[in-house]
């Protein structure tokens, strides 16, 4: 079954300090890889996305994200966290063909600590 | 630029209630439309999703339906509510293949007593 994983429910980091946010996926072919984040009672906003060229993905609010075909994985990393980073955040895999379903992980809640 | 509506914001409702949430896109033509619930703020389910008008793909066997009447509205709908049925409800919109971000709206909360 294709599916996503965030092996950590929390992330607890300081002020300042990197972050990384992990994630792994199993599906077939060669797939589409986002990140999303949520704050309290809002929906989601997009933060980047892989489809296809450099593996190492730039998005917004200094975050970045690294595909790793043979590890399976799209960590998110911040070099810098900070206290507005806190959030719930999401990663979510498309298989590049056959379909328009995306598949959600169960969410990270990372909170940044002044 | 493009726009997602959602209402209501916050619904409170007996069980063994219909329920009509709705949904519409502003900005764009033939979207690829998403319900999605999200139980105790964590993870995302997804329970239809739409690639035109009347073309409706169900994901999770449950009292819940979709139907999507016009090009930019999608409508989330139950006969009658269960416990089980209480979440936070998201609407989304991309146009895959071209762009496959997906934008979310701002969520219903939805609270089944």
């Amino acid at each position: 079954a294709q599916s996503v994983a965030q092996p950590e429910d929390q992330v607890n980091v300081a002020e300042g300090n990197p972050l990384t946010v992990k994630c792994t996926y199993s599906v077939s072919g060669n797939p589409y890889l986002f990140w999303y984040v949520q704050y309290p009672n809002r929906g989601l906003q997009f933060l980047l996305k892989y489809i296809t060229g450099d593996n190492l993905v730039k998005g917004s609010y200094g975050f970045e994200a690294e595909f790793n075909k043979s590890q399976t994985s799209f960590h998110l990393k911040k070099p810098s966290a900070l206290v507005s980073d806190s959030a719930l955040y999401f990663c979510a895999v498309r298989p590049s063909s056959g379909t328009y379903k995306y598949i959600f992980g169960t969410g990270t809640r990372l909170k940044v600590l002044a | 630029s493009q726009t997602i509506h959602q209402w209501p914001a916050t619904l409170v409702q007996p069980v063994g209630s219909p329920l009509s949430l709705e949904c519409t896109v502003e900005g764009t033509s033939n979207p690829n439309l998403y319900w999605y619930r999200q139980a105790a703020g964590r993870g995302l389910q997804l329970l239809f999703y739409s690639v035109g008008i009347g073309q409706i793909s169900s994901e999770v066997p449950q009292n819940l339906s979709a139907s999507r009447p016009q090009d930019r509205q999608f409508i989330l709908s139950s006969k009658k509510l269960l416990l089980s049925d209480s979440g936070f409800y998201l609407c989304a919109w991309n146009l895959a293949p071209v762009e496959e971000t997906q934008y979310f709206g701002p969520g219903t909360r939805l609270l089944v007593l």
